[in-house]
């Protein structure tokens, strides 16, 4: 089975643009999960898509959007972007329902925000 | 609120020796999950270990084993006969049982001296 995908994997911006961002889940997997992670906050959890309808959300600005597809793809959008976004972002697909939960995570899209 | 907290920022162990890293917890919830997961250079998420908060035996994995303290709410994971490839970024994570949101903790950096 492939892994978790995301694209791209590195992207630059300059302050004030707008970034989206993809990943494709394990096949089968319906519920995808975005962290941000940054040297300064760690990991932080951004929000959950699960059959298109976002079950959980995070402490994040209303900058920051996402979506899922009905092949269960996942996107992120980032608008006005700000220095501060510069942080690689991971998602991760799972299986809900089965008992231990577990998240795979994709390689990560590296922002840069100039 | 759940918190996951690694009071452990840096660690160093010799080649063959055995490490432990900690991780304490809080929450309210009875039934959730507890995941070590390694990040290597490469910065991709690999699962070490995972724990059933319901099940009292400690789980394993080859060198990788836990020690589980409900009542502590202590999460530690040893790292038998260390290996120089797992010198990599350790977070602990916890997670309920409707999924979706990992809490991660602040990470471990865990380097191994030949």
């Amino acid at each position: 089975k492939a892994g978790v995908t995301q694209t791209p994997r590195y992207l630059i911006k300059t302050r004030g643009q707008q970034v989206t961002l993809s990943c494709s889940p394990i096949s089968g997997h319906r519920s995808v999960s975005w962290y941000q992670q940054t040297p300064g906050q760690g990991l932080q959890f951004l929000f959950e898509y699960f059959s298109e309808t976002q079950r959980n959300k995070g402490n994040f600005p209303g900058r920051f959007s996402g979506r899922q597809f009905s092949n269960s793809r996942s996107e992120m959008n980032v608008s006005t972007l700000e220095l501060g976004d510069s942080a690689l972002y991971l998602c991760a697909s799972s299986l809900l329902g089965i008992p231990r939960n577990e998240q795979f995570f994709g390689p990560g899209t590296r922002l840069t925000v100039l | 609120a759940q918190t996951v907290t690694q009071s452990q920022p840096e660690m160093s162990v010799q080649e063959a020796e055995t490490v432990t890293l900690s991780c304490t917890y809080d929450t309210s919830e009875s039934d959730y999950y507890l995941f070590w997961y390694k990040q290597p250079p490469s910065r991709q998420m690999i699962l070490v270990i995972r724990q059933e908060a319901y099940k009292q035996q400690n789980a394993t994995e080859n060198r990788f084993s836990v020690n589980f303290q409900k009542a502590a709410k202590s999460f530690s994971l040893k790292i038998s006969d260390s290996q120089l490839g797992d010198a990599a970024m350790y977070f602990c994570a916890y997670i309920n049982n409707q999924g979706g949101k990992l809490i991660f903790g602040q990470g471990t950096e865990l380097s191994v001296k030949p």
